[in-house]
């Protein structure tokens, strides 16, 4: 079963932050947080991930609260193409791992 | 561009054919590779562990004999759906990551199986 809960979905104005939810309340301490995005018919694609730091890249921010209990993902300017499902995925650091997958958060940018 | 490619992106064919689906780590060697199943409106599910060199690890409720997992090189593992029928219509996909204990998993663009 996945670890983490995400809204179902969420709208968001093009050209504005979308800021994405995730509670993992029992996440362990060996365990990243990963998130990944599937636009419709494609696998998913890969966004971030972090342990207990605030990370950024040239797709999002994800920002991890101090006791690592929920964390939240940041597109900073949402475009048209950024309207997919959004999961957030914890796993544990060592050993090649497969990914467990929630129901994630349906993201739907309007123009 | 692209890490983990998956081959083909559509299948359709008949009730009782066998379906042979690749996935490939494009500039990487991936001595474990993910097979998963999602149907329409709902997330990934797990199918399979693929491990180069030694038998497939399946997940509770995942037939082995229908869905034969060959993980023959270190960059190529392949799902063959045996006598396939309509209810193994879905769309399969396969990851693999990098070697290391935080490496992201990289999907492939999946492929849709329609069993007529």
């Amino acid at each position: 079963d996945a670890k983490t809960t995400q809204p179902t979905s969420m709208d968001c104005a093009e050209g504005r932050a979308a800021n994405l939810p995730c509670n993992h309340s029992t996440i362990s301490g060996n365990e990243y947080v990963y998130w990944y995005r599937q636009i419709h018919s494609q696998g998913p694609q890969y966004i971030i991930h972090g342990l207990k730091n605030n990370e950024t890249n040239e797709m999002a921010s994800l920002i991890i609260t101090e006791d690592r209990k929920s964390s939240t993902l940041i597109l900073p300017h949402a475009t048209l193409r950024d309207t997919a499902v959004y999961y957030c995925i914890v796993r544990v650091v060592w050993g090649n791992t497969p990914l467990v997958f929630g129901k994630g958060t349906r993201l739907s940018v309007i123009a | 561009g692209a890490v983990v490619s998956q081959h083909p992106s559509r299948v359709i064919c008949k009730s009782g054919t066998s379906v042979k689906i690749e996935c490939r780590s494009l500039d990487f060697q991936a001595t474990t590779m993910f097979w998963y199943r999602q149907f329409p409106k709902k997330s990934l599910m797990l199918m399979a562990t693929s491990n180069e060199g030694s038998k497939a690890t399946y997940e509770q409720g995942v037939e082995k004999d229908k869905f034969l997992i060959n993980h023959a090189s270190l960059t190529l593992s392949t799902l063959t759906v045996t006598s396939a029928h309509p209810e193994d219509s879905s769309f399969y996909i396969c990851s693999a990551s990098r070697t290391g204990g935080n490496q992201p998993q990289h999907f492939g663009d999946g492929t849709r199986l329609s069993i007529l």
